[in-house]
């Protein structure tokens, strides 16, 4: 069975870096078909899909432009995990962040997160 | 870019049927059927309920289906179950250069 398992901390101090990570059990960072992705999920901007990290013989990342200047989307093959850090973060950046799979096939992008972890409430506070 | 427009909530009996619409425009939900749809309970991760606007994923209960006609995407539950009360979500494909995926405002639904 696909698991994804997240970690990191729940509070940072603005300004500071939110670095999160998702450890996959069942399948592979380095799959040629499935991508990584984080999503995040808070009140005032509802579910906000951030970016994610695919591997087709060699490493791809797709990011929001929301977030592009501020965003770094990790794999780390020899953990089987990819992570996330989100740079400069203010109040706003205050939400649940979700680590989820998508795929790449041979037509395309299916364009539905079918794999999601449980989610990692961060709160951005001094 | 906007999120999918949804109802803040829609409610119903146990046994009755209920639809949840989600509208957007011919960049998202009217020009591409990638359109999905997820159920979150309180506390939980958002699942997959169904993908290119009317397919279930395995283990999906078949009283759930899809529909899209224009720009506006529906959720349809049949035969309500108090364990379908939850929070929905739709979600599509976007060919808006800021990003790849929007996602609608959310659906309370209640079991009456």
């Amino acid at each position: 069975q696909v698991q994804l398992q997240q970690s990191g901390p729940g509070l940072v101090k603005p300004s500071q870096t939110l670095s999160l990570t998702c450890a996959i059990s069942g399948d592979s960072v380095s799959s040629n078909s499935a991508a990584w992705n984080w999503i995040r999920q808070s009140p005032s901007r509802g579910l906000e899909w951030l970016g994610r990290t695919y591997y087709r013989s060699k490493w791809y990342n797709d990011y929001a432009v929301s977030v592009k200047s501020r965003i770094t989307i990790n794999p780390d093959t020899s953990k089987n995990q990819f992570s996330l850090q989100l740079n400069s973060v203010t109040p706003e950046d205050t939400a649940v962040y979700y680590c989820a799979r998508d795929w790449l096939l041979g037509g395309g992008w299916t364009w539905y997160f079918d794999l999601w972890g449980r989610g990692t409430l961060v709160t951005v506070s001094s | 870019q906007s999120a999918l427009t949804q109802p803040a909530s829609v409610s119903g009996s146990p046994g009755q049927s209920i639809t949840i619409s989600c509208t957007g425009t011919s960049s998202d939900v009217g020009g591409y059927n990638y359109v999905s749809w997820y159920q979150q309970h309180p506390g939980k991760a958002p699942k997959l309920m169904i993908y290119d606007v009317s397919n279930r994923p395995s283990g999906v209960s078949n009283r759930f289906s899809g529909s899209k006609s224009g720009n506006t995407a529906s959720l349809t539950i049949s035969g309500l179950q108090a364990e379908d009360e939850a929070d929905y979500y739709c979600s599509s494909y976007t060919s808006s250069s800021t990003l790849n995926y929007v996602f609608g405002t959310g659906t309370k639904v209640t079991v009456l």
